[in-house]
């Protein structure tokens, strides 16, 4: 059984690119929720989508947006990248209310 | 609000107990977490506890809640050389959603 899987591992973007990153669930999960985790601090919930929707969001400009399939795997688009974006970005999944499994995350450099 | 505090750093020697602490804030967060984080890895679930408990035993590991004081903490008995990592308390915050709100993280290094 896969766990959460996301991709790319790595990626290196320069300011006011676009970046898309890309999550699968584990098996039997229906909840993706989406993280940021800078150097040094602890994950930050950037959003939560559940049944193709957005159903909860953290306090990230509407620069972060997100999609989730009909498959439950997920997106997260980043516009107009800021140096200040580069982070380690964690998916995690879940069935509703349940706990929550991480990926292994996309490290992101914004130079 | 939301915050969660922890200390930043602990060191032990192999075969040691270890004891990582943690404050939260929100008085209706229905579970609290234990995770860690390896070097360049993401987080792994650790353990959990759900608010109405005092305690839970988990092999090596040992979770106390203190809901007065909003305080949790995690032991880890006869502490070895792999447990180095990263280690986060989180609560799941009240709500529609289980969103997580974690804290700042606890090194633990393990001394051989």
């Amino acid at each position: 059984d896969a766990g959460v899987t996301q991709s790319p591992t790595h990626l290196i973007k320069t300011r006011g690119q676009q970046v898309t990153l890309r999550c699968s669930p584990k098996s039997g999960h229906d909840t993706v929720s989406w993280y940021q985790q800078a150097l040094g601090q602890g994950p930050q919930f950037i959003f939560q989508y559940y049944e193709e929707e957005e159903r909860q969001r953290g306090n990230f400009p509407d620069r972060f947006s997100g999609h989730q399939f009909p498959n439950y795997s997920s997106e997260l688009n980043v516009n107009a990248l800021l140096l200040g974006d580069s982070a380690l970005y964690l998916c995690a999944s879940s069935k509703p209310n349940n706990e929550q499994f991480f990926g292994p995350g996309t490290r992101l450099t914004v130079l | 609000g939301e915050d969660v505090e922890q200390s930043l750093f602990l060191s032990v020697r192999e075969g040691d107990s270890s004891v990582i602490n943690c404050t939260y804030t929100d008085s209706s967060s229905t579970y609290l977490y234990w995770y860690k984080q390896e070097p360049g890895a993401g987080l792994q679930l650790l353990t959990y506890i759900f608010s109405n408990m005092d305690m839970k035993q988990d092999q090596r590991l040992t979770v106390l809640l203190n809901k007065k004081d909003k305080h949790l903490s995690l032991r880890i008995a006869d502490t070895q050389t792999g447990d180095s990592a990263i280690y986060f308390c989180a609560e799941r915050y009240g709500g529609a959603t289980n969103k997580l709100i974690f804290g700042t993280g606890t090194l633990l290094a393990v001394q051989p």
